[in-house]
């Protein structure tokens, strides 16, 4: 069955420094992967989309790399902010209308 | 533009009760799509509904049931609640629900079950 992968354990931070968050996955193949940010008791923030055939997408501080072969995206904040501190989603599409799976997400927490 | 709102924003119901979920899209959006989100399975895909016909469906039992009106205003029906039903319920809504739209998301509907 389709398989979505986040880390589950929190990703502690210090400020300044760059978080990496991981979004693997089985039995996909996605041609589209999209992150969110979901902050406590509020709805997921659309933040970026990358194609399939697209390695890198930046948006400001925010990369995102997408590698087909491994099946795995990173998602990337530099000089992080303690305003970052929140969960990350992954998202995938396989070039369906109306269908996207998420992954469970991951907590960063960013601390001054 | 008036986001994606959702009502109610909170809601205790009994096991064996029924529980209608409402969602109103941004407008001119005529996807929306249902969420399930707990700790431990994270967003799982309910259902997306585009110009009043159920598009897609995830693998949810028969008791999640929803539609949506004329105006793109969609409901969310569970029937015969069950404890493991307590959660997160999010709505999203974009144009068409293409797969390069952003999905806008609402606040979420806090249901629990006892």
């Amino acid at each position: 069955s389709q398989k979505i992968e986040q880390n589950s354990e929190a990703l502690n931070i210090q400020e300044g420094k760059t978080a990496t968050l991981t979004c693997n996955y089985t039995n996909y193949s996605p041609a589209y992967l999209q992150w969110y940010r979901q902050d406590p008791g509020r709805g997921p923030v659309f933040l970026l989309l990358i194609r399939e055939n697209e390695k890198e997408k930046r948006k400001e501080r925010l990369k995102v790399t997408f590698d087909t072969t491994l099946k795995q995206s990173l998602f990337h904040i530099t000089a992080s902010q303690p305003a970052d501190s929140a969960t990350y989603l992954c998202a995938l599409n396989s070039d369906s209308w109306g269908k996207f799976q998420f992954g469970a997400g991951t907590q960063v927490v960013v601390t001054p | 533009k008036a986001g994606v709102t959702q009502t109610p924003r909170y809601l205790i119901k009994t096991r064996g009760q029924q529980v209608t979920l409402s969602c109103s899209p941004i407008s001119g959006h005529r996807s929306v799509s249902w969420y399930q989100q707990t700790p431990g399975q994270g967003l799982q895909f309910l259902f997306e509904y585009f110009s009043e016909t159920q598009r897609n469906k995830g693998n949810f039992p028969g008791r999640f049931s929803g539609r949506q009106f004329s105006n793109s205003r969609s409901e969310m029906n569970v029937s015969t609640l069950e404890l493991g039903d307590s959660a997160l319920y999010l709505c999203a809504s974009s144009l068409e629900g293409g797969p390069l739209e952003t999905q806008y998301f609402g606040p979420g509907t806090r249901l629990l079950v006892l």
